[in-house]
């Protein structure tokens, strides 16, 4: 079965230092993948998402960006964080298949990473 | 672009009873899926139900069940026998089906509160 991990689950950084969240999948290849951002009292903004390798779309002009070095592997990172930038990040997939079968519409979300910045 | 409306901030209910969510999206598109996921406070989004847009039979997944009415671009969740452990946020998501990548396009959630 497919598990979607995400880490680290809690960070506290000051204003001004980089960030680095990551996402790993296991039990599947060639994963659609996805960052959102989850602000307090609001719903969930999609930020990054990547068909591949090397391929990344931004949603959201942000002082954020993503990387997919590997095929199951998603990191979110920062140069500097803003205040901003605090909130609860979600990594999520699903199936690059085009049938409804394959589940290919639905999303599977990690646990999430909730960043506060000082 | 797609929007996903859920104009119920809050809900309460009685343990046992029943409940429904409202949810109202805008598309222009024809074919697409509609989900409710739960986010209880762990934090964890949970897939609760899906509904493809060309099926006209509603979803039902144990106590959930789903109203979904096309033409009126509604798709409503009604929790039946409500439990303690549905307590949660509970948001309604879009989904084109053209293909790719894209998301999901959250509404603002309805956070559900179970009276015991």
């Amino acid at each position: 079965s497919q598990t979607i991990h995400q880490w680290p689950a809690t960070l506290v950084q000051p204003v001004g230092s980089p960030l680095s969240l990551e996402c790993t999948v296991e039990g599947t290849s060639n994963p659609n993948l996805y960052w959102y951002r989850q602000a307090a009292g609001r719903g969930l903004q999609l930020l990054f998402y990547s068909v591949g390798i090397g391929q990344i779309s931004s949603e959201v002009p942000q002082n954020l960006s993503a990387s997919r070095p590997q095929d199951r592997q998603f990191i979110l990172s920062s140069k500097k964080l803003l205040l901003s930038d605090s909130g609860f990040y979600l990594c999520a997939w699903s199936s690059s298949g085009s049938s409804s079968l394959s589940g290919a519409n639905v999303l599977t979300f990690g646990a999430g990473s909730r960043l506060t910045v000082l | 672009a797609q929007t996903v409306t859920q104009s119920q901030p809050e809900m309460s209910v009685q343990e046992a009873e029943t409940v429904t969510l409202s949810c109202t999206y805008d598309t222009s598109e024809s074919d697409y899926y509609l989900f409710w996921y739960k986010q209880p406070p762990s934090r964890q989004m949970i897939l609760v139900i899906r509904q493809e847009a060309y099926k006209q039979q509603n979803a039902t997944e144990n106590r959930f069940s789903v109203n979904f009415q096309k033409a009126a671009k509604s798709f409503s969740l009604k929790i039946s026998d409500s439990q303690l452990g549905d307590a949660a946020m509970y948001f309604c998501a879009y989904r084109s089906a053209r293909g790719g990548a894209d998301g999901l396009t959250f509404g603002k959630g309805t956070h559900l509160i179970i009276q015991p």
